[in-house]
């Protein structure tokens, strides 16, 4: 079972809609979690880190369950510049480990 | 904000050639990786490095690879003997403490022929 499991997508979303992702992890020594967006051949960038009591930034909630070992991203109001691979990241000792990632295309 | 930054963008190098990636990280970082992507697919771990030494590295790791921080900002990956499947882009990553968020270079695209 891989580590970090996403939905690979695309998933094809009107301007304006809210779309959820989600992520599920596999070992439970897993300690901090986080949402990187990549757009194509660049490098991944930080989206915001993901914390059990949930958290808000503009447009963008994360949240954890770590009984459940899943981790969600939602996206509301969703901008043509929300296109991109967005990749679920867990921290497990020192190591940053990745999800395959879940694709975004949002049309106009 | 600083940034970590990557040299070269873009490598080209024959089968069998030695090649060295350069990175580097943000000044007070502590925990510095490489990651590569070949593309279209996810981006695998390659090592860890703390404290000077290599704290983890991956099975794609092998007697290849190696890495070096020598003067204590340049954080190097080389490839000792190139084959056409190291062609990928290689990201380097930093951070301040093992829980925290990387931040990411621009990569460098390896195109080994």
């Amino acid at each position: 079972r891989k580590e970090v499991e996403q939905d690979p997508g695309p998933f094809n979303v009107p301007e304006g809609a809210t779309v959820a992702f989600n992520c599920t992890y596999s070992n439970s020594a897993s300690q901090s979690f986080f949402w990187y967006r990549q757009d194509c051949r660049k490098e991944p960038k930080l989206l915001m880190s993901v914390y059990s009591s949930g958290n808000e930034d503009g447009r963008f909630t994360a949240q954890l369950n770590r009984a459940s070992q899943y981790i969600s991203l939602l996206i509301r109001d969703s901008k043509l510049s929300d296109s991109a691979t967005y990749l679920c990241v867990v921290n497990r000792d020192d190591k940053i480990i990745f999800g395959k990632g879940t694709r975004l295309h949002i049309l106009p | 904000e600083p940034e970590v930054t990557q040299t070269p963008s873009h490598q080209v190098t024959q089968m069998g050639q030695e090649v060295i990636l350069r990175c580097v990280p943000i000044s007070n970082h502590l925990y510095f990786y490489w990651y590569r992507q070949i593309l279209g697919q996810k981006v695998e771990f390659l090592v860890s490095f703390y404290n000077n030494e290599i704290s983890e590295k991956s099975e794609i790791f092998d007697d290849q690879f190696s890495v070096e921080r020598p003067d204590g900002s340049n954080f190097t990956l080389k490839i000792r003997s190139t084959k056409l499947e190291d062609s990928a882009m290689y990201f380097c990553a930093s951070r301040t403490d093992s829980q925290g968020r990387g931040d990411f270079g621009p990569g460098t695209r390896l195109t080994v022929t």
